[in-house]
């Protein structure tokens, strides 16, 4: 079966840095998306990694190794406006997009 | 980039009912994809949508789903007899650029309640 996995929730401090894992087992694979949830909102894009390596965009970072099956969405200088769920999610070989559960990232001043 | 745009936002029916949630108005792409996400969970994705044809669909998507493009800008999924394990979020997306199968962006969704 296709499988995502992240931690369920997270805390971390304002202007701190923390990092959310994903792991992932699917049929395929076509790359892997982040998406920041906020609570009663639509997910809305971060970044996509089909390459291993690091994307920095801004203060959000993501590293994929395809090998290992892992991910890591970087998160620097943690505003309160940060606190939202992140979702992982993977393209599998038929273009589905297989979602993580996400993970609750709360912020605290 | 222009919206994805959902209505309605909020839609109570009783069971049994039929409802239809669109996603308007979209041009000058060619991949749509609906999902769901009930209250507390995963989102799941349902179905997508190609040059106006069903491309991948989902074990969610049973016959009591169903989507067309009708008037070749507004985009549809039907439920034809709601269950009450039908209320979620439904979320409308599409690629950001028109013919590309990567990199979505999502509607503010339709929160459906079933009773």
């Amino acid at each position: 079966g296709q499988n995502i996995d992240q931690p369920t929730e997270m805390t971390a401090t304002e202007g701190a840095i923390v990092q959310i894992n994903c792991t992932y087992q699917t049929s395929g694979f076509n790359g892997l998306f982040w998406y920041q949830q906020h609570a009663g909102e639509a997910p809305t894009f971060l970044s996509y990694n089909v390459l291993d390596g690091l994307e920095e965009k801004g203060r959000f970072s993501s590293f994929l190794s395809r090998s290992k099956g892992y991910s890591y969405l970087l998160l620097k200088e943690l505003q309160m406006k940060d606190s939202a769920s992140y979702l992982c999610a993977v393209l599998d070989s038929n273009y589905q997009l297989i979602w993580g559960a996400g993970t609750k990232l709360i912020i605290k001043p | 980039e222009p919206e994805v745009t959902q209505t309605p936002s909020h839609q109570v029916t009783q069971m049994g009912q039929e409802v239809i949630l669109r996603c308007v108005p979209i041009s000058n792409h060619l991949y749509f994809y609906w999902y769901r996400q009930i209250l507390g969970q995963k989102v799941e994705f349902l179905v997508s949508f190609y040059n106006n044809e069903i491309s991948e669909k989902s074990e969610i998507f049973d016959d009591q789903f169903s989507v067309e493009r009708p008037d070749g800008s507004n985009f549809t999924l039907k439920i034809r007899s709601t269950k009450l394990e039908d209320s979620a979020m439904y979320f409308c997306a599409r690629n950001r650029l028109a013919g590309e199968n990567y990199e979505q962006f999502f509607g503010p969704g339709t929160r459906l309640t079933v009773l």
